[in-house]
């Protein structure tokens, strides 16, 4: 089947603007995942939704990110006032079960560059 | 403070030979361990994991071995192919959480 979609695949935003990037999971997966990537490191954790409940935000780097999962399937990450550190690719992850051995699967990500 | 750690950013190794990949972690409480493969402008892919109760796991040409006393990890591929080439991510999760905390990655580069 499908897997893990994310749109835009790249976003130009000026310093300021709010940006909002689509996740769709593989169909069935319980578990999302927003990872940033910053270039040349790996993959950093956002949050984690299991269904429509976001059980650990711990990861976005300040009240300007926001993430939801209103229906259990979509998601969205939104992120306000942009600034320039905010420049990284920004990947998706689903996965079938709760567990924490259960594979994540990414989408191919969004890079957004703020000028 | 990183918690996953990949020392070499990047590794050439010709084709038909061994390929090996490490990765160093600090924290105690990691128990599921993964690698990832990446190619450009693709997100990560899985490719192989192994739990903390186990010192060693093959799949295909792909073995991952794991030294928890000396909180260390290591893949090794062989034999290489040119399409292996690739930034290979070291990942690892604590059984009370579910987010992967990834080290910086390796560039591995397979001549033919």
């Amino acid at each position: 089947g499908a897997g893990v979609s994310q749109s835009p695949r790249y976003k130009v935003a000026k310093r300021g603007q709010d940006v909002a990037l689509r996740c769709d999971p593989i169909s069935g997966h319980v578990s999302l995942f927003w990872y940033q990537q910053a270039l040349g490191q790996g993959p950093e954790f956002l949050t984690y939704f299991q269904n429509e409940a976001q059980l650990d935000k711990s990861g976005l780097p300040s009240d300007r990110f926001f993430a939801e999962r209103p229906e259990g399937s979509v998601s969205t990450l939104k992120i306000q006032r942009t600034q320039q550190e905010d420049s990284a690719v920004y990947l998706c992850a689903s996965s079938f079960g709760q567990g924490y051995a259960d594979t994540q699967y990414f989408g191919p990500g969004t890079r957004l560059t703020v000028l | 403070d990183q918690q996953v750690k990949q020392n070499s950013p990047s590794l050439s190794v010709q084709e038909g030979r061994i390929s090996i990949l490490n990765c160093d972690y600090t924290n105690s409480m990691f128990d599921y361990f993964l690698w990832y493969k990446k190619y450009p402008a693709e997100g990560p892919t899985f490719l192989i994991s192994i739990s903390s109760i186990k010192d060693k796991n093959e799949d295909g040409r792909f073995t991952v071995f794991l030294n928890k006393s000396a909180k260390h990890l290591s893949l090794h591929i062989v034999p290489s192919q040119p399409g292996d080439s690739a930034v290979y991510f070291c990942a690892a999760s604590r059984g009370d959480g579910n987010k992967l905390v990834f080290g910086a990655g390796t560039i591995l580069r397979v001549k033919s």
